[in-house]
C-alpha cells in the first residue's frame, strides 16, 4: 500500500509564530510532492510543491523543506496569520501514474489572533 | 470559467437507495476523479477516468460505479447505499501532461448522510 504519513493532526499556534507540519513517505519512486490547502466547505486547492530534486522551495511565507534520505518533507508557515486557519494536505505521485495522488491524513491549523 | 462544479451540495439518503452524485468541468481536462473524505483519513480515491470512455478503480471503488461518456461530466452512483458511504465527497480534474506534477482541482464537495 503506498501511504502518505502525516503529522501532527491539530496544531495550534499563535499569530505570527511558525506552522510546521510533516510529511513521510515510503515509496522512493514517487517524484513530485504538492501540499494542498483546504478551507472549511471548500475544495482543497494547490499551494505548493516540490520535487526531490530540490531541498527547498519558498513561496512567500509558505516554504517545504525536503529530506530525500530520510524520505520526509515538510511544510512551514511563517509569520502564521489567522487566514492561514485550514486543513492542510501532503500528497506524493509518481511519474508512472502522473495523474493520481496519494494523499496524507491531514493536519487542522488553528492559528490564534 | 466555473471550474469544477459538483450537485447537489447536502444530500440525506436512507440505507438501502441509490443516487447519482454529479460532477462537471469546463477546463478540457482528460482526468477527473473521484474522492471521498472521512475525519482522520484525508481523500481516498474512489474512482478515476483519463478519458471519455475509460475509468478504472482507485482505493475504495466498492459501492460506486461512474461512467464517462463525455469529457466535460463524470457521475459518481451509489447502488445502494449504506451507513459506511456518509462522507464528503469531492471531484477534482487535471490535465494529463505525461508527467508527476498535475495540478488537481477540486469541486466543493458534496456532503452526503446516509442513515
Amino acid at each position: 500500500q503506498q501511504q502518505v504519513k502525516q503529522s501532527p493532526q491539530s496544531l495550534i499556534v499563535q499569530k505570527g509564530g511558525i506552522s510546521i507540519i510533516n510529511c513521510a513517505y515510503e515509496n522512493t519512486a514517487f517524484d513530485y510532492f504538492p501540499w494542498y490547502q483546504q478551507f472549511p466547505g471548500k475544495g482543497p486547492a494547490l499551494l505548493i510543491a516540490i520535487r526531490p530534486d530540490v531541498s527547498e522551495k519558498k513561496e512567500g511565507r509558505f516554504t517545504i523543506s525536503f529530506n530525500k534520505s530520510a524520505k520526509q518533507f515538510s511544510l512551514h508557515i511563517m509569520d502564521s496569520q489567522p487566514g492561514d486557519s485550514a486543513t492542510y494536505f501532503c500528497a506524493a505521485n509518481w511519474e508512472d501514474s502522473s495523474y493520481k495522488l496519494i494523499f496524507g491524513s491531514g493536519t487542522r491549523l488553528l492559528v490564534r489572533p | 470559467n466555473a471550474g469544477v462544479t459538483q450537485t447537489p451540495k447536502f444530500q440525506v439518503l436512507k440505507t438501502g437507495q441509490s443516487m447519482t452524485l454529479q460532477c462537471a468541468q469546463d477546463m478540457n481536462h482528460e482526468y477527473m476523479s473521484w474522492y471521498r473524505q472521512d475525519p482522520g483519513m484525508g481523500l481516498r480515491l474512489i474512482h478515476y477516468s483519463v478519458g471519455a470512455g475509460i475509468t478504472d478503480q482507485g482505493e475504495v471503488p466498492n459501492g460506486y460505479n461512474v461512467s464517462r461518456s463525455t469529457t466535460e461530466d463524470f457521475p459518481l452512483r451509489l447502488l445502494s447505499a449504506a451507513p459506511s458511504q456518509t462522507s464528503v465527497y469531492f471531484c477534482a480534474s487535471s490535465p494529463l501532461i505525461g508527467r508527476s506534477g498535475n495540478t488537481q482541482y477540486f469541486g466543493p464537495g458534496t456532503r452526503l448522510t446516509v442513515l
